[in-house]
């Protein structure tokens, strides 16, 4: 079955710089893959996702970005601000979807 | 807010015991998934279902068991409850019954076992 990495597990930033999450995963024939943002206390957000036919996404201050042929995707987040700290899955699904570990990020004010 | 309501938020039970958990997806969604997250595992699918009827499973253990519902809203069901079973549990819906599209968690419901 489907296994996706997550690194690192943890990154600390300073308020305005940016933050990158990398997630490798190993079944080719997944071709969904999104990314969650998880509040303490609340239950996991999709905050964007990409599809296997295109190589990046944008929504203002996230972007994320896929290479099919290396199976790794990451998540970057620009301009961070202390409201971006929480924990960052990302995930890769073609039948079931199949979470990384989560990266717990801080954002310094 | 998801859309995706689950009851109740916290529940604390013995061993051995037998608890249901309620999820109600967003208005218009078919499909329904169970995750449990536990400090150590991360998030782990559990199960399907689309419609009422099971489409697919993961890593379930035989002493849990879900259903879904002509409304829709499904129940998990977790019998002979141990410590290790102690974990949050999630709820998602999505519109599809495949699973390359969009899912929607509730707030969670947080077991703990005694």
């Amino acid at each position: 079955g489907e296994n996706v990495e997550q690194h690192p597990s943890t990154l600390s930033v300073q308020e305005g710089d940016s933050a990158v999450i990398k997630c490798t995963y190993s079944d080719s024939a997944s071709n969904y893959f999104p990314w969650y943002k998880q509040e303490l206390g609340k239950g996991p957000q999709l905050i964007i996702d990409i599809r296997s036919n295109v190589g990046e996404k944008k929504d203002q201050r996230i972007a994320v970005t896929l290479n099919k042929t290396a199976k790794h995707f990451s998540l970057h987040i620009t301009e961070t601000q202390p409201e971006d700290s929480a924990v960052y899955f990302c995930a890769a699904s073609k039948h079931d979807m199949r979470f990384g570990a989560g990266t717990r990020l801080t954002v310094k004010p | 807010d998801s859309g995706v309501t689950q009851t109740p938020k916290h529940l604390i039970t013995a061993t051995g015991q037998r608890v249901t958990l309620r999820c109600s997806p967003r208005s218009g969604d078919l499909s329904v998934y169970w995750y449990q997250q536990s400090l150590d595992q991360g998030l782990q699918f559990l199960i399907q279902y689309y419609n009422g009827e099971e489409r697919a499973k993961g890593n379930i253990l035989e002493r849990f068991s879900a259903q879904q519902f002509p409304d829709l809203h499904s129940e998990l069901n977790l019998s002979s409850l141990e410590l290790g079973d102690s974990a949050l549990y999630f709820c998602a819906s999505s519109a599809s019954s495949g699973g390359a599209f969009e899912q929607y968690f509730g707030p969670g419901t947080r077991l703990t076992v005694t």
